[in-house]
């Protein structure tokens, strides 16, 4: 089925773990992003991807990684998880060709850091 | 800097009452406007959206936003929610570019 495939869906992981939450798009989309999602905070941009190797910034980039060597995949790591990164971590896509700026989300990695 | 203001982080609603979520945007130039939903447990989904044109655009599941260019606001509507509208809402903004600034989001909870 075509769409964006987030994986895992869910992950426990310790305090000093490195983790990977990975995200494929079908669509060859040239944007791609990484969210997370926190009550009181909605929606904050970690990290963006305009095609493959390029990435920037966002709002709240500290303490990730990440890297899209591959249209279609664009995988964030933790790498060295702490507390605070407990969150829900959405992936998203866009094409700038279809004129709308409109996103598609993936379905979310819920995360939890002990 | 950009930023987008939800006020109204819960509403609780009875069946059929009307709905207006507010959404008010700190940008001076030319926008583009989103609402998404994310119902219990589910992805963000796209609701409506404004880039030009008629200010009221009408969206799916009966939903309207009004943009309010001298307001800097861009409401959402509902004439008469249902149960099933129980949901998260956010609006979201954006300047020509590939960034979305969100709210903060606003819980919706409809009472059958």
């Amino acid at each position: 089925d075509a769409g964006i495939t987030q994986s895992p869906r869910y992950k426990i992981t310790e305090t000093g773990r490195q983790v990977t939450l990975m995200c494929h798009q079908t669509w060859s989309h040239s944007y791609m992003f990484w969210y997370r999602q926190d009550l009181g905070h909605g929606l904050r941009l970690i990290y963006y991807s305009a095609a493959a190797d390029i990435t920037d910034k966002g709002e709240v980039p500290d303490g990730y990684v990440v890297s899209r060597s591959k249209t279609e995949n664009f995988p964030l790591t933790l790498e060295s998880a702490t507390r605070s990164q407990t969150s829900v971590y959405f992936c998203a896509s866009s094409e700038p060709g279809l004129g709308n700026y409109g996103y598609t989300f993936g379905s979310g990695t819920r995360l939890t850091v002990v | 800097a950009q930023s987008v203001s939800q006020h109204n982080h819960h509403v609780i609603l009875s069946e059929a009452a009307s709905l207006e979520l507010g959404c008010n945007y700190s940008y001076g130039g030319t926008v583009n406007l989103f609402w998404y939903v994310q119902y219990p447990g589910q992805h963000l989904q796209l609701l409506l959206k404004y880039f030009s044109g008629d200010p009221l655009v009408k969206g799916i599941k009966g939903f309207e936003a009004e943009f309010i260019k001298s307001k800097f606001s861009f409401n959402l509507r509902k004439p008469s929610v249902q149960w099933s509208d129980t949901a998260e809402y956010f609006c979201a903004v954006t300047s020509g570019t590939y960034k979305y600034i969100f709210g903060t989001g606003t819980r919706l909870k409809v009472l059958a």
